[in-house]
């Protein structure tokens, strides 16, 4: 059974780095049908995607954050990683790792628990 | 103001029948791109309930369906529990935004 875990700082000030890890369990990063995304919910309003890797390497990121946003595959340890620069409030949200491929090409299978980021001075 | 519009909120008795609507546009829906759709229980992470327009995952009840006409894309959801009361998602791909888009969301309210 699938597992995805989030996990970081729930508190990051305002202009600094936001670094989120995702550890996954039950599957190989490695499967070559699956991307794995990050997308975010800011608290009480709706759903928002940041970006997917494969685990190849190969990113797309959301254009109206591409310019924050790095994605990260470590297959020895199974984890994918997200870091955002230069956070404002508008950042703050639960970030959510999650997996696509099981199904279709486009929709998102399993997602994680979710981590609250508050982003704060 | 997302790129896929859905009504904010929907409700309906135990047992009937009730709609969602996803309406997007040429760059999207309308473009041919598959639309999934997601259910948000209070507190939870999202759950795939269609895939491909019209597929459900295993264990996903048949009174869940999808449908997509033109550029626009739906969920029916029949038989209503009180357990269906949730938040609803659609999703599909924008090519004039190279992104993953979702719908703004819309709360089902179980009378």
């Amino acid at each position: 059974q699938l597992q995805l875990q989030e996990s970081g700082p729930g508190l990051v000030k305002t202009s600094e780095t936001l670094s989120l890890t995702c550890s996954v369990s039950g599957d190989s990063i490695r499967r070559s049908v699956e991307y794995w995304v990050w997308i975010r919910q800011p608290p009480g309003k709706g759903l928002e995607w940041i970006g997917s890797i494969h685990f190849s390497g190969s990113s797309y990121y959301n254009p109206s954050l591409k310019s924050r946003v790095t994605m990260s595959v470590d297959t020895s340890k199974n984890e994918l990683s997200l870091k955002l620069t230069s956070v404002t409030a508008a950042d703050t949200a639960v970030y959510y790792c999650a997996r696509v491929g099981e199904y279709s090409s486009s929709s998102i299978d399993q997602w994680g628990q979710g981590t609250l980021v508050t982003v704060s001075s | 103001q997302s790129v896929l519009t859905q009504p904010p909120s929907v409700s309906g008795a135990p047992g009937q029948r009730v709609t969602i609507s996803c309406t997007g546009s040429s760059s999207n829906i309308g473009a041919g791109y598959d639309v999934n759709w997601y259910q948000q229980l209070p507190g939870a992470a999202p759950k795939l309930l269609i895939y491909g327009n019209t597929y459900r995952p295993s264990g996903v009840p048949d009174r869940f369906s999808g449908s997509k006409s033109g550029t626009s894309a739906s969920l029916a959801i029949s038989g209503l529990q009180a357990g269906d009361g949730a938040d609803y998602y659609c999703q599909s791909f924008d090519s004039s935004l190279s992104a993953s888009v979702f719908g703004g969301g819309t709360k089902l309210t179980v009378l």
